[in-house]
């Protein structure tokens, strides 16, 4: 079954503490893994997106890794703002022959920063 | 960068009624354009995958006839919910991508319908 499970559910940081967010993946043919930023009542804003041969995409102060062969993804946030609350999903795409092109997305992390 | 404009961002109307919800791609074409569904604290669900100039593919258990889409032009998808109920108040969000399949889809910024 094509899978993509984020933890935390929810995580509350201080403002410029790091964090880093998990991502697990059981989608078939995998292309690639995207990281999303979801505001509330907005639409998602894509972070990053890597695909099989690539191990970390950085962008500014968000820097993703991938390992293909545990199936695994985390976001890191470095220096955290006050502006970095938010929802951050974690989509998964399958390949064309089999898939679809299809995406799952995660549930998302909410990410809260605070004073 | 390329924008993907939703409108409107609020609408409430009375059960019974119908609402329709414009998605437009405003520096590119997009010959497919993505609606989805998003209840609070969930997930996005894919609804349907509109084609310009054919049908569009619903998703397992998505009404055709509930939630009917046009996208007549490269740049504009609507979805139309007709005879809303209260439990189509939702969160609705269009997407759209340049070419290419890795490349970033970019999505609006979401319709909150609550349906009275």
């Amino acid at each position: 079954k094509n899978q993509v499970e984020q933890s935390p559910q929810s995580l509350i940081i201080l403002e410029g503490k790091n964090c880093t967010l998990q991502c697990n993946y059981t989608v078939s043919p995998f292309s690639n893994l995207r990281w999303y930023k979801q505001d509330t009542g907005r639409g998602p804003v894509s972070l990053t997106i890597m695909t099989f041969s690539e191990n970390t995409k950085s962008n500014g102060r968000y820097t993703a890794t991938l390992d293909a062969d545990t199936k695994q993804s985390s976001l890191h946030i470095t220096a955290s703002q006050l502006s970095d609350s938010a929802s951050y999903i974690c989509v998964s795409q399958r390949g064309n022959r089999g898939g679809g092109n299809k995406l799952t997305f995660g549930t998302g992390t909410q990410l809260k920063v605070e004073l | 960068g390329a924008v993907v404009s939703q409108h409107p961002s609020r609408v409430i109307c009375k059960s019974g009624t119908s609402v329709k919800i414009e998605c437009r791609s405003l520096d590119f074409q997009a010959t497919t354009m993505f609606w989805y569904r998003q209840f609070p604290k969930q997930s996005l669900m894919l609804m349907a995958t509109s084609n310009e100039g054919s049908k569009a593919t619903y998703e397992q258990g998505v009404e055709k006839d509930k939630f009917l889409i046009n996208h007549a032009s490269l740049t504009l998808s609507t979805l139309t919910v007709t005879s809303a109920h209260p439990e189509d108040s939702s969160f609705y969000i269009c997407s759209a991508r340049r070419t290419g399949d890795n490349s970033p889809l970019h999505f609006g910024n979401g319709t909150r319908l609550t349906v009275t």
